[in-house]
């Protein structure tokens, strides 16, 4: 999983509730990017930032919000407008002096449960 | 818009046999290819890409895939498959066209090798 750590492993989270999730990478990588993880059908991007306070959306960013205040940190909140997050999440990171064919790495994920 | 298929959800294969995982994509440009591997509750490990040249490449743990540009394919193979291979199996494309830096990834096949 090189230098990408991700906590915690297990996130309960109560209805109404907004939690965060937190991915940290000390390879000194410009992008980090956030997928969602759901059995069946891959991987889905969620969120994703080239530089630091800049992001963009994904493909499912709703009921998601994000923050890039460091380079090594890219927090993610799922919030109570997310009415299905029980899923595995996945923070990844890239070297941007290849664009496109840089080779992004993963953390170990998170997987957050709905009480 | 870029996408990914890998037509099986599970591959069963006797240990010391030669093994296939296919994947199939679609790109307005030229695509860059990926497989990654993840076993159970963990991130994705990066096994290879293709990005240009030489059909076939190398990468990881004795795995190798041939990119068909005519067939719009990026197989991953290995001549003799271990019980411990035994995991999840994703392909994923980046076009530049599209100005898309993240992956799109297939819905995954899993490997089952029988000792």
């Amino acid at each position: 999983d090189g230098g990408i750590t991700q906590s915690p492993k297990y996130l309960f989270r109560k209805e109404g509730q907004n939690v965060t999730l937190s991915c940290e990478q000390n390879l000194n990588h410009d992008a980090m990017y956030w997928y969602r993880q759901d059995p069946g059908q891959g991987l889905r991007l969620i969120y994703y930032s080239q530089i630091v306070n800049d992001f963009q959306k994904g493909d499912i960013a709703e009921g998601y919000s994000v923050s890039r205040e460091k380079k090594e940190s890219f927090p993610l909140t799922v919030t109570s407008a997310q009415k299905n997050p029980t899923a595995f999440y996945l923070c990844a990171s890239s070297i941007s002096s290849e664009p496109y064919q840089e080779t992004q790495y993963f953390g170990p994920g998170t997987r957050l449960l709905v009480l | 818009a870029q996408s990914v298929a890998q037509p099986e959800d599970q591959v069963n294969v006797a240990e010391g046999n030669p093994l296939t995982v296919k994947c199939t994509y679609s790109v307005s440009g030229n695509p860059y290819l990926f497989w990654y591997v993840q076993y159970p509750n963990r991130g994705l490990q990066f096994l290879l890409k293709y990005i240009t040249g030489d059909n076939l490449v190398k990468g990881s743990y004795g795995f190798e895939a041939e990119f068909n540009k005519s067939q719009t394919s990026f197989h991953l193979k290995k001549p003799s498959a271990l019980v411990s291979d035994s995991a999840l199996y994703f392909c994923a494309v980046r076009d530049w066209l599209t100005g898309r830096r993240a992956l799109t990834f297939g819905s995954g096949t899993r490997l089952q090798v029988q000792p």
